[in-house]
């Protein structure tokens, strides 16, 4: 199975900043990697898909990059409905994986 | 617009079985693979099923495989989820979710949730 590391578990902002989610995948899977935020008790939404394309309705500050092992969930200027866990997806192979997640949260 | 409604949750014992059912709307199911995501509790996401729009071919993860089964009745624009043998680690909140058309390779919207409680 192809295990995705998302880092930082927790990441402490203050709004208005701008971050860098890192999600790293055990082997290499070209751009087969999609983003998600989850808010508290609510489904998750998605974000990016293949690694850096964007998804109609989604706030423009969202952007994703990387290919191979290295992905990055960026956000610029964080806003206050931001803070929320973010996850990245797998897609190359079966089974499909998750990252474990990154929680957004203010400083 | 897109809805998918689960249900079908509930506490069961181990042991015992449950089904899960997904009412989709809003789009044509019969040219949609779906799946199963769940979510254990304080937990991340992991993908437990998916189905193909005609549902000629499931995918399943190891852990339900011989245990759950992935179905669907396009007639009445449904999915379901039979789940036997439910073990303790089944305890999770189910996510229905529809893959994209082209690829398959991303959920593009998800219900939300339902709610599997496997105790004695």
């Amino acid at each position: 199975d192809i295990v995705l590391t998302q880092s930082p578990a927790t990441l402490s902002v203050t709004p208005g900043e701008s971050v860098s989610l890192s999600c790293r995948a055990s082997q290499g899977i070209s751009t087969s990697i999609h983003w998600y935020q989850q808010k508290s008790n609510e489904s998750p939404r998605l974000l990016i898909k293949f690694a850096s394309q964007s998804i109609s309705g989604i706030p423009s500050r969202f952007s994703g990059s990387g290919s191979g092992t290295d992905f990055t969930l960026s956000i610029n200027r964080v806003e206050s409905e931001d803070f929320s866990v973010y996850y990245c997806q797998q897609s190359y192979s079966l089974p499909l994986t998750f990252g474990s997640g990154t929680k957004l949260e203010i400083k | 617009e897109v809805q998918l409604v689960e249900s079908g949750g509930g506490l069961v014992q181990p042991g015992r079985s449950l089904k899960l059912s997904c009412a989709a709307s809003g789009f044509t199911f019969s040219n949609y693979g779906m799946a199963w995501v769940r979510q254990a509790p304080t937990k991340g996401l992991e993908w437990v099923a998916t189905i193909s729009y005609d549902g000629s071919s499931t995918y399943y993860r190891d852990s339900v495989k011989g245990r759950f089964t992935i179905s669907r009745d396009n007639a009445k624009s449904t999915l379901y989820l039979q789940m036997d043998s439910l073990r303790s680690e089944d305890t999770a909140t189910y996510y229905c979710a529809r893959p994209d058309y082209y690829s398959g390779d991303y959920f593009d919207y998800w219900g939300q949730g339902v709610m599997v409680t496997v105790s004695s």
